[in-house]
């Protein structure tokens, strides 16, 4: 069974770069079973997808983040990661990396536990 | 973009009660809707797929049902572990969007 778990920093200066990482385990990001992905929930509020990357590398994201946005794997790791640059205080969340199953039931089904990132200077 | 309109926005409720959740989508969506349960400080956990497709492990007491532009999410004889927020998601038009959760409470 596929596990996931974020890693980065809790607080980030505004006009720096978010960068955080999801390990895998029990599974290969290499595999072509998920689009590994990246979601995340400002305090109180409600979900908003911020992007895929597939496992040949290509990547999506969503529209109103794609120019800050940028995904990549690590397949020696097992690992992919998120950079969001100029962050400001709105984009302060919990930021969750989980996979969508394509395959299966079409929806993101395994979820990390998530990680609190605070913008702030 | 599709727009996930979730009523209400919380719902008081007993244990024993049922309640339904709607999810309505601002275009059509087919079936192509989950619905996930989140407790605070944890991840959501998905519920139903396609619409109406209970997960594995899933109390039957969780039921989903509708398509098109109108979903409904009911939990029939609440129990104490389901009072949580419920979120929908649409993921066949591009990009893949929430609704803004109900937060089913204890009265």
């Amino acid at each position: 069974q596929v596990q996931l778990q974020e890693s980065g920093p809790g607080l980030v200066k505004p006009s720096e770069t978010l960068s955080l990482t999801c390990t895998v385990s029990g599974g290969s990001v290499s595999s072509g079973s998920y689009h590994w992905s990246w979601i995340r929930q400002p305090p109180g509020k409600g979900l908003e997808w911020i992007g895929y990357i597939y496992d040949s590398g290509s990547t999506n994201y969503n529209p109103s983040l794609k120019s800050r946005v940028t995904m990549s794997l690590d397949t020696s790791k097992n690992q992919f990661s998120l950079k969001l640059t100029s962050v400001i205080a709105a984009d302060t969340a919990v930021y969750y990396c989980a996979t969508y199953n394509f395959r299966g039931n079409d929806a993101f089904d395994i979820w990390g536990q998530g990680t609190m990132v605070t913008v702030s200077s | 973009d599709i727009q996930m309109t979730q009523s209400p926005s919380s719902v008081s409720a007993s244990v024993g009660d049922t309640v339904t959740i709607t999810c309505r989508a601002s275009q059509g969506i087919s079936s192509w809707l989950a619905w996930y349960q989140q407790k605070p400080g944890k991840a959501p956990k998905l519920l139903i797929s396609a619409a109406s497709s209970l997960q594995s492990g899933v109390p039957s007491r969780f039921s989903g049902s509708g398509s098109g532009t109108h979903f409904n999410l009911t939990i029939r004889s609440m129990q104490s572990e389901d009072f949580a927020t419920y979120h929908c998601l649409q993921s066949i038009v591009f990009p893949p969007s929430f609704g803004g959760g109900t937060k089913v409470e204890v009265k």
